[in-house]
């Protein structure tokens, strides 16, 4: 009965790799997101998405791409992992800009 | 931008003893929720206060919306180990957009 669900847990990878994140919601929101936690714990929206809008945060370099095959989905793809991009990455869905259900988060290490 | 301020940064009491933390900004928001985070896990939601001036209670936790809607206050009676955390305010602007979060305190409760 997982509500936000990610994939993998943990993810260790070499600077230069490509790599993706998958997020799945069974709470029928019609809204999802990406959010980074740096070592501070500070978390920053990277992406918002419904199925009508994508909405972008002018601060995420472009080699991050969110991909959303349906609305109960929402992954997120990474080109040419750089050492800064070592954080936990969190999945997040809610209906309307309402209350937001996170998943568990991904932690991400670039060697 | 609008943004918020948490204070105070860390705070470590023991058990028994009573805390109030604190969220602030100089921007009017529509509604502001509070979120707990444990360690390896996401974010979850407590509660969302939407009226200046209300007060909601979760048992031994009381939320408070300023007046203003401009800041919010959450106090914890009788602390426990169980109450230790990151505990993150985030706001939604006003016509629901532009929402941000906290930079967040972080309790630790000593038994």
């Amino acid at each position: 009965d997982t509500a936000v669900s990610q994939t993998p847990k943990y993810l260790v990878t070499q600077m230069g790799n490509d790599k993706s994140i998958k997020c799945e919601q069974n709470l029928g929101h019609d809204t999802m997101y990406w959010y980074k936690q740096d070592s501070k714990k500070f978390l920053k929206i990277m992406f918002s998405y419904n199925n009508k809008e994508l909405i972008i945060n002018e601060t995420v370099p472009n080699r991050f791409s969110p991909k959303s095959p349906d609305k109960a989905h929402l992954n997120l793809h990474i080109n040419s992992l750089e050492l800064g991009d070592s954080a936990v990455y969190f999945c997040a869905s809610s209906q309307r800009q309402g209350a937001k259900d996170f998943g568990p988060g991904t932690r991400l290490t670039v060697t | 931008t609008q943004l918020l301020e948490q204070s105070p940064q860390f705070l470590s009491i023991q058990e028994g003893e009573n805390l109030t933390v604190y969220c602030n900004s100089s921007s009017v928001f529509s509604s502001l929720q509070w979120y707990r985070q444990e360690p390896g896990e996401g974010p979850v939601l407590l509660v969302t206060v939407v009226t200046g001036g209300e007060v909601k209670k979760l048992k031994r936790l009381t939320f408070q919306f300023g007046d203003a809607r401009k800041d919010s206050s959450l106090h914890i009676t009788a602390a426990q180990p169980g109450d230790t955390g990151l505990y993150l305010c985030a706001g939604t602007g006003p016509g629901g957009q532009n929402f941000v979060f906290g930079p967040g305190t972080r309790l630790s409760v000593l038994p």
